[in-house]
């Protein structure tokens, strides 16, 4: 059964590097049919996309985030990674890492999500 | 970017009741385009892609339809876990890009 986990730190500081790891359990990640997401929500609001990965490094970004936003694969732990630069009390979230379908880009299977917030 | 609308924000329906949920695109999506359900506390759950196909898993009662810049997902009759906040999500054109959601309330 596929599963997904993120992890990171839960607290930061204005200014920081926010950096989380989504642990793939249960499937590849390197296999075409599926790329690979982050997915945030702020407190009390909806779903922001943040970016996708294949895993064979292309990505696609959010506009609005993409100068501060790195995904990345980590093929040899079945991981990939999410690193968001610069951050202030506006990028405090749930953060989410999910499986789409590659041409077809819903999100099929979530993680349980993980909370960043940022305070100094 | 294209803009995903909902609405309402929020619908009050009794147990047993139909719910009809509306996600406007501002441009066109054509069958792109999938709704979530999401419990406090949860991760957002996939029930409809393709516009109008169940996820697996997903009862019969949830069903999606339309296209273009129009679509609809209908609860046949509510049962109590389906109270919740309901997503649409656009998946024709990057960004990607959600709706604000609709919140399913008992009433």
């Amino acid at each position: 059964q596929l599963q997904l986990q993120e992890s990171g730190p839960g607290l930061l500081e204005p200014s920081e590097t926010l950096s989380l790891t989504c642990t793939v359990s249960g499937a590849s990640i390197n296999n075409d049919n599926y790329y690979w997401g982050w997915i945030r929500q702020p407190p009390g609001k909806g779903l922001e996309w943040i970016g996708t990965i294949f895993y064979t490094g292309t990505t696609y970004y959010n506009p609005s985030l993409k100068s501060r936003v790195t995904i990345s694969v980590g093929t040899s732990k079945n991981q990939f990674s999410l690193k968001l630069s610069s951050v202030t009390a506006a990028d405090t979230a749930v953060y989410y890492c999910a499986r789409g379908f590659n041409g077809k880009h819903y999100m099929d299977v979530w993680g349980k999500g993980t909370t960043v917030t940022v305070s100094s | 970017e294209i803009v995903m609308t909902q609405s309402p924000a929020t619908l009050s329906v009794s147990p047993g009741e139909r719910a009809t949920l509306s996600c406007r695109a501002s441009q066109s999506v054509t069958y792109n385009l999938a709704w979530y359900q999401q419990k406090p506390g949860q991760a957002p759950r996939l029930l409809i892609y393709g516009a109008s196909t169940r996820a697996t898993g997903i009862p019969a009662r949830f069903s999606g339809s339309g296209s273009g810049t129009e679509f609809t997902l209908t609860i046949s009759s509510l049962q109590s876990e389906d109270f919740a906040i309901y997503y649409c999500q656009q998946y024709n054109n990057w960004p990607l890009t959600f709706g604000g959601g609709t919140k399913v309330e008992i009433k």
